[in-house]
């Protein structure tokens, strides 16, 4: 059973400050997406990648996968309220099912003003 | 563009009735999933398609069943409810193929009494 670890489970910082959340895994990834879930929603997809050692830049959100395919981070630079919510990671694993994806946990990020 | 639409938004249930939540997609995606959203758990699959006329079970399927006539409408049927199925339900599509993000509907928050 593949597993996706993600760290922090919880984070609160100010507005302003920068954080990086991380997701991890003991299998290799073919893929690996990124989702911000805010209440009351569904998950919203952030980022695809399949490369490894990529990095995809969204506006203050980088994303990087590591160069084995194990893991990745998401980093926000200068937090904003607006950032707040739930990050999810989900991988597709080699010798899964096609299309089906594995959800972490996620990471539950406050960011007071 | 609705993308995935759910219905009912809420719903309360009486251990031992059945009900059917619904979900429709107006993206012409061949893949449908349902997963449950527990807190502190993450996504579990409970049942996914690949195409009308075809589904499989996910991680969670005991108490839950699926049908998929059309490529547009993935229902999933409760039948006797029982408290361990209050959770938020959320249903997704996806084109076919690896490294598709998933578009989700904005759940379903079923309590069952």
């Amino acid at each position: 059973t593949q597993l996706l670890e993600q760290s922090p489970q919880f984070l609160s910082i100010q507005e302003g400050e920068n954080l990086t959340v991380y997701c991890n895994s003991s299998s290799v990834f073919s893929s690996l997406q990124w989702y911000r879930q805010e209440p009351g929603e569904g998950p919203v997809l952030l980022v695809t990648v399949v490369t490894g050692g990529e990095v995809k830049k969204l506006k203050r959100l980088t994303f990087q996968f590591g160069d084995a395919r194990k893991d990745s981070s998401l980093h926000i630079t200068a937090a904003q309220p607006g950032d707040t919510g739930l990050y999810l990671c989900a991988g597709e694993f080699y010798g899964g099912s096609q299309g089906n994806l594995i959800f972490g946990k996620g990471t539950k990020l406050s960011v007071k003003p | 563009n609705a993308g995935v639409t759910q219905t009912p938004k809420f719903r309360i249930l009486k251990i031992g009735q059945s009900m059917t939540l619904q979900c429709t997609q107006d993206m012409n995606h061949n893949y449908m999933y349902w997963y449950r959203q527990d807190p502190g758990m993450g996504l579990k699959l409970i049942y996914y398609s690949v195409g009308a006329g075809i589904t499989d079970k996910g991680e969670v399927p005991n108490g839950y069943n699926v049908s998929r006539s059309t490529t547009e409408d993935f229902p999933l049927r409760l039948e006797l409810a029982a408290p361990s199925q209050t959770s938020v339900y959320f249903c997704a599509s996806s084109q076919a193929g690896m490294g598709y993000g998933y578009t989700f509907g904005s759940g379903t928050r079923l309590t069952v009494v």
